[in-house]
């Protein structure tokens, strides 16, 4: 039973575009939640978390937005550059003592 | 380098052998996790020690997989008598702190298992 789910395997945008990643999960107890980013042969990098006790998160190009009653969350780059083009994961956390539940990732590709 | 490392990168084992996978975690991280992608999933935990406490090995799949972290430091993944579905990449990430967000992953072991 996957705990967090990424549906779109992949995603392509123009180069300047908005590129938004989605997430749901099934576990209401979840409470602290992260988008990681992977490139080929490297392991994946922290970009951006969210508490549950908020509902937007913003670090420069990248906005993390979290509906807690749908159970969503989703990653905004604005604007989308070539050197985005990776695997973005995002995962879930509870109780910031627990291990990290990982979604199958989406592979986004920013086109030039 | 100060990061994760991570050996060998790759393996290639014949089905049924054992197989060691070793993980330097940053030094000063308490936290050492380990996670495997098999091809089109997403990482799957298998196990984190934290500090001196009793490693959480609620995410080992099989009795075949076992783990230990020497010292606090370096930490050894075996797994015994592979099969085939074994085959995956295996990640290695620490952190200064159980739940921290910014888990430092290594470049993963690619084991393929024949």
């Amino acid at each position: 039973d996957q705990q967090v789910k990424q549906n779109s395997p992949s995603l392509s945008v123009q180069e300047g575009r908005i590129s938004i990643l989605n997430c749901d999960y099934t576990n209401s107890m979840f409470d602290y939640f992260l988008w990681y980013k992977k490139y080929p042969a490297e392991g994946p990098t922290f970009l951006i978390s969210i508490s549950s006790i908020k509902d937007k998160n913003e670090d420069g190009r990248f906005t993390v937005f979290l509906n807690k009653s749908a159970k969503h969350l989703s990653l905004h780059i604005v604007p989308s550059q070539p050197g985005d083009s990776a695997v973005y994961f995002c995962a879930a956390n509870r109780n910031y003592g627990q291990n990290f539940v990982f979604g199958p990732g989406t592979r986004l590709s920013v086109l030039p | 380098g100060a990061g994760v490392s991570q050996s060998p990168s790759n393996k290639v084992t014949e089905k049924g052998k054992d197989v060691e996978l070793r993980c330097d975690p940053i030094s000063g991280h308490t936290a050492l996790y380990w996670y495997r992608q098999s091809l089109g999933q997403g990482l799957e935990f298998l196990i984190y020690f934290q500090g001196n406490s009793a490693p959480d090995k609620s995410g080992l799949p099989s009795d075949r997989f076992s783990a230990e972290r020497t010292g606090g430091s370096v930490s050894t993944l075996t797994i015994q008598r592979t099969q085939q579905e074994d085959s995956a990449v295996y990640l290695c990430a620490s952190s200064s702190r159980v739940g921290d967000e910014k888990l430092f992953f290594g470049s993963g072991t690619q084991l393929s298992v024949l």
